[in-house]
């Protein structure tokens, strides 16, 4: 029962440093996405990939650039990273795009940048 | 999009019923109701959602207000798993862009 697969579980970086976030769904679901989580809050969206071959700027995109390899993995890059982006970051995934599809979501990335 | 109130937290007692509410009284007519909790260093998890009527699930149980400016989510006999961050989020229909607000913590005494 794997589900939504996020790799690695933690990272430290230092200011500067670029890294991609994996994620994998093996539910052959259409719709990805990424959140972030900053400590105490409610999670965000950064991006989303209603279907293979889109993706769409959520709520707090500026800083990170996402990819739509393939139906089952999306991939979340940071190019220069910066303190502001320590959080924890979760992939998501559903069936389709459609308000009444439940979301599954990954175990978490802990980012921390230095 | 929406807006929603929740308590920022609550207490129960273990094996005694629950009753988290909500406030969304700016939810539109089509707007789904979602309810997502999040366990201790884990990602979020579906718990229940519903347009107009009651619903029920393994889980837990939805009632919506008969003006869906408000709704409450019944655990019907909680247990210590039951101690989450528990989020109540409105979805515009067409979209699945979920806007997670601040929650209600839930703390479950043994």
């Amino acid at each position: 029962n794997a589900g939504v697969t996020q790799t690695p579980k933690f990272q430290v970086l230092k200011t500067g440093q670029s890294m991609t976030l994996q994620c994998a769904q093996d539910m052959n679901h259409n719709s990805m996405y990424w959140y972030r989580q900053d400590p105490g809050m409610g999670l965000r969206l950064i991006y989303y990939s209603a279907s293979e071959g889109t993706t769409d700027k959520g709520e707090v995109p500026n800083g990170y650039n996402v990819s739509r390899l393939n139906k089952r993995e999306f991939s979340l890059r940071l190019e220069s990273a910066a303190p502001s982006q320590t959080s924890v970051y979760f992939c998501a995934s559903s069936a389709t795009y459609r308000t009444n599809e439940k979301l599954f979501f990954g175990s978490g990335t802990q980012l921390s940048v230095l | 999009d929406a807006k929603t109130t929740q308590p920022n937290s609550m207490e129960s007692n273990e094996e005694e019923p629950v009753h988290l509410p909500c406030n969304h009284s700016t939810i539109s007519g089509t707007d789904y109701i979602h309810w997502y909790r999040q366990l201790p260093s884990q990602g979020p998890e579906y718990v229940i959602h519903g347009l107009t009527s009651n619903v029920n699930n393994r889980m837990a149980s939805l009632a919506i207000a008969e003006d869906r400016k408000s709704s409450t989510l019944i655990l019907h006999r909680a247990t210590l798993r039951d101690a989450a961050v528990y989020y109540c989020i409105p979805l515009v229909q067409g979209a699945q862009k979920l806007v997670f607000g601040q929650g209600t913590r839930l703390t479950i005494n043994p």
